[in-house]
């Protein structure tokens, strides 16, 4: 059972557009949700998390937008650059964010066309 | 502080043979996880050790994996025998506590042929 569902698979969007990548989730017990940014022969690395008490994030570019209600949370990548192009994952936890307890979405695959 | 090391990068072996991976956590990490990526199946955890114990090992797959975690500076993944479907990219990551942000290393890529 796919306990988040991630999508697209794969977006291209051109340099300086919005790049959007939505998650959506079923178990209502999960309280904190990480993006991850993985870079191709490299590991995913810890890019932007919410917990469920706030409907937004923002960091730089990057903004993670929450709808409890809906259990669904999106990345929004503003201004996009060729140097964002890289896989994006979406996951979910519960109890505070342990890896233990991640579940990962299966990915975006991101191309920013120059 | 080198981030998480994994070793080999690049494994290429033939079925039925053991394959051992190798990992070394950010010094002073308390918890080491595996995890496996592939395609159809996303980023999945395979088990995770708390100073050096393996707490839950309920990710992984088949009898033929095995993990341990001698020091807390070392840990492998084996697999004996592999088998094609066990090709994937496996990766290491280390954390501070349970609750904090998990580094990966960078994987190895397993081909089993």
């Amino acid at each position: 059972q796919q306990q988040v569902k991630q999508s697209p698979q794969s977006l291209i969007v051109q340099k300086g557009g919005i790049s959007i990548i939505n998650c959506a989730y079923e178990n209502t017990a999960f309280d904190y949700f990480p993006w991850y940014q993985q870079f191709p022969g490299k590991g995913p690395a810890l890019l932007i998390a919410i917990r469920p008490d706030v409907s937004e994030k923002k960091e730089g570019r990057f903004t993670i937008s929450f709808n409890k209600s809906a259990k669904q949370f999106s990345l929004h990548i503003m201004d996009s650059q060729p140097g964002d192009s890289a896989t994006y994952f979406c996951a979910a936890s519960i109890q505070g964010g342990g890896a233990d307890g991640l579940t990962f979405g299966k990915g975006t695959h991101l191309i920013i066309q120059p | 502080d080198a981030g998480v090391i994994q070793s080999p990068r690049h494994e290429v072996t033939e079925m039925g043979q053991e394959v051992t991976l190798r990992c070394k956590p950010i010094s002073g990490h308390d918890y080491l996880f595996w995890y496996r990526q592939t395609m159809m199946r996303g980023l999945e955890l395979l088990i995770y050790f708390n100073n050096n114990v393996p707490i839950d090992d309920s990710g992984m797959p088949e009898d033929r994996f095995s993990a341990k975690m001698p020091n807390a500076s070392f840990s492998t993944l084996k697999i004996q025998p592999s088998e094609p479907r066990d090709s994937a990219v496996y990766f290491c990551a280390s954390s501070w506590t349970r609750n904090t942000e998990a580094f990966f290393g960078q994987g190895t890529r397993l081909t089993v042929v």
